[in-house]
């Protein structure tokens, strides 16, 4: 079946430092990937995307690759900020227009 | 353009008890989705519409949980009677086929559910 595996959290990182969230998946055929961004008191947001392999999503300085060979989309950002503290879930689609399957997320806390 | 409206946004009731939640989606999307998150979990999908009809709802507990969008707009997601372990937030979300064939799932404020 389809299926998101993320690290665990919570992490948390000094302002500037680098962000790594691993992210691995499985799935039958050939998914989309998702980041998607909870704020403290908001809704899920989509922070990125991409629809094949080797494809690169980038948004706000977050960048994830599609990796095929070994099923991951990892988010990483160079310079963490205060703001970028929330909760973060990688998602898969299994077809177009589809449901997403989401991991269970993994909260960022960055302190100034 | 507006977003994904919910409501209510905060709900508490006791077990036995039945509960309904409405959601309007973006103006002009056809597809519907209901999640489930329970806390420390990633949502869950309930039930997807396109349009009026059910595209997916193998995940609905249909003994306790119904989902209607009469018109192909809002949608009405009722539980009935609540289990201690409902409690969690009811996310509403909506999508439309973008030019070249992209979508994204844009997601409501969600209705936080506390069974007692």
């Amino acid at each position: 079946g389809n299926s998101v595996t993320q690290m665990e959290g919570p992490v948390t990182l000094s302002e500037e430092a680098f962000l790594t969230i691993n992210c691995t998946y499985t799935a039958t055929g050939y998914p989309s990937l998702f980041w998607y961004v909870q704020y403290p008191g908001e809704g899920l947001q989509l922070l990125l995307k991409a629809t094949k392999a080797d494809d690169k999503g980038s948004n706000k300085g977050f960048e994830a690759t599609y990796r095929k060979e070994t099923t991951s989309f990892h988010l990483e950002k160079g310079s963490v900020q205060v703001s970028d503290s929330a909760v973060y879930f990688c998602a898969l689609s299994p077809g177009r227009g589809g449901k997403l399957i989401f991991g269970q997320g993994t909260e960022l806390s960055v302190k100034p | 353009e507006a977003g994904v409206a919910q409501s209510p946004r905060y709900k508490i009731i006791e077990k036995r008890q039945s509960v309904a939640f409405w959601c309007n989606p973006i103006s002009g999307h056809a597809t519907l989705y209901w999640y489930q998150q329970i806390l420390g979990q990633g949502p869950k999908l309930l039930i997807q519409f396109q349009n009026n009809g059910v595209v997916d709802d193998s995940q609905l507990p249909k003994d306790r949980f119904s989902a209607e969008r009469l018109k192909g707009v809002d949608s009405t997601l009722k539980i009935q009677p609540a289990k201690l372990e409902d409690s969690a937030v009811y996310l509403c979300a909506s999508s439309t086929i973008r030019t070249g064939g992209s979508y994204e799932q844009y997601f409501g404020p969600g209705t936080r559910l506390t069974v007692t």
